[in-house]
């Protein structure tokens, strides 16, 4: 499979408090995008990053990509209520024609 | 320039029935792909489409699924003679250059289906 994982599943922290959230995936890829899943909507991009960048910022968003360990990061800054969500990983395959997304980290801040 | 569109949000069906979903891009997105997701679970790939060719359903059952996504029109994705098993959330993305491009994909809010 060439699905990624994410880790934690689920993440619970106050409001104000910093969200980390890893991927890893399996294959060589040229880039990383991250979604976001409200509950009961569809998905919504966040950020993509190529596989020549290590970091990339957008606004309290900041991902990170290691191509070596073939693992990213997703750090939200000063967490709000409103952050609460699914997040995705996800990436093309070479020669592949689809996004593979990973299982999801289920973010739950607390106000 | 509205986004992408899924109908039905909701649709009920008995076993043994037919479930149509639709799905109308983002307008100038030639590129569709339809995923199913389970509760508590991330999306799985089904089907990629560009208008009027299949390019891969390596994703999608050999019996009762299909997908086309014509000219003129929505894609469709069409599951015949529903089974229990295929309760789910399916979701439409599109995009205007193939996936593993630097393209993000756009989705639509999805059709929950339901079978009874």
């Amino acid at each position: 499979s060439q699905q990624g994982e994410e880790d934690p599943q689920a993440l619970s922290i106050q409001e104000g408090e910093n969200a980390t959230m890893n991927c890893s995936y399996k294959t060589s890829i040229n880039n990383l995008q991250w979604y976001r899943q409200n509950s009961g909507r569809g998905l919504v991009h966040l950020i993509l990053i190529r596989s020549n960048e290590r970091e990339k910022h957008s606004g309290r968003l900041r991902v990170t990509l290691d191509t070596s360990k073939k693992s990213s990061s997703l750090l939200i800054t000063a967490s709000r209520a409103a952050d609460t969500a699914s997040y995705f990983c996800a990436h093309p395959s070479a020669g592949a024609n689809n996004l593979f997304f990973g299982t999801g980290t289920r973010l739950t801040v607390i106000p | 320039n509205a986004g992408v569109m899924q109908n039905p949000r909701h649709l009920v069906r008995r076993r043994g029935q037919e479930a149509r979903l639709r799905c109308s891009p983002m307008k100038g997105h030639s590129h569709v792909y339809w995923y199913r997701q389970l509760p508590e679970e991330g999306l799985k790939f089904m089907v990629y489409l560009q208008k009027e060719n299949i390019i891969d359903e390596s994703g999608m059952p050999k019996e009762r699924f299909s997908a086309e996504f014509p000219k003129e029109g929505p894609s469709i994705l069409r599951i015949q003679q529903v089974v229990r098993g295929d309760s789910a959330a399916y979701f439409c993305a599109s995009s205007p250059r193939q996936a593993d491009d630097t393209s993000p994909l756009h989705f639509g809010n999805g059709t929950r289906l339901t079978v009874t």
